[in-house]
């Protein structure tokens, strides 16, 4: 497709439980972000990922969320022994790093229930 | 750290007339970009408009315009003859001038939820 593509679109899962969260991000785009959505407020940066560089993990809440992009092209985000707090919408977000301005297209985002 | 707020978690505006979304962010940067993005229902964000911090003319996209203020830290999106397709969240971001590493983040605000009413 044309687009930043995410799966799946809902997920819902039971504390402690591990979950994996799948982006897809434009052809060609070697930037890639993860961003999470909480209940009521902005998107907040968790993860970024440009071309063969180590990650930028900084926006990471604690160690149980990981995330890894194979070949440049796919990333998945994987939170361990999930709590309700985790309970958000993940939006992954792609760009051409070479473009005047970086400008972010996004997906349409996983929302992740935790009961 | 630049941050950003938006102080009006709603707004309601009548189908054809005008409103203004409020925003203001802090940096101690000098070059730096400024966007309005859209999410619909469907969450996906829609760029609606972005301003260059060295520009002072105020960007323009049909009926989105925005009013930069650069001294005061302000960046107000108004939409004129507002449509149905408008309702939606409204989010004021921020990101660096810089492409490089973490400085190519975006940094968002809460969010504006607009309705439209007939």
């Amino acid at each position: 497709g044309a687009g930043v593509s995410q799966s799946p679109s809902n997920k819902v899962t039971e504390k402690g439980k591990d979950v994996e969260l799948r982006c897809d991000p434009i052809s060609g785009h070697t930037a890639l972000y993860w961003y999470r959505q909480s209940l009521g407020q902005g998107l907040e940066f968790l993860i970024y990922f440009q071309g063969n560089s180590a990650p930028d993990k900084s926006g990471l809440p604690s160690d149980r969320f990981s995330a890894e992009r194979t070949g440049g092209s796919v990333s998945t985000l994987t939170i361990q022994r999930t709590q309700q707090e985790d309970s958000a919408v993940y939006l992954c977000a792609s760009s051409q790093r070479t473009s005047s301005y970086n400008e972010q297209f996004f997906g349409p985002g996983t929302r992740l229930t935790v009961l | 750290a630049q941050t950003v707020t938006q102080s009006q978690p709603e707004m309601s505006v009548q189908e054809a007339e005008t409103v203004t979304l409020s925003c203001t962010y802090d940096t101690s940067e000098s070059d730096y970009y400024l966007f309005w993005y859209k999410q619909p229902p469907s969450r996906q964000m829609i760029l609606v408009i972005r301003q260059e911090a060295y520009k002072q003319q105020n960007a323009t996209e049909n009926r989105f315009s925005v009013n930069f203020q650069k001294a005061a830290k302000s960046f107000s999106l108004k939409i004129s003859d507002s449509q149905l397709g408008d309702a939606a969240m409204y989010f004021c971001a921020y990101r660096s001038a810089t492409i490089t590493g973490t400085a190519s983040k975006l940094t968002f605000g809460t969010g504006t939820r607009l309705q439209v009413t007939l």
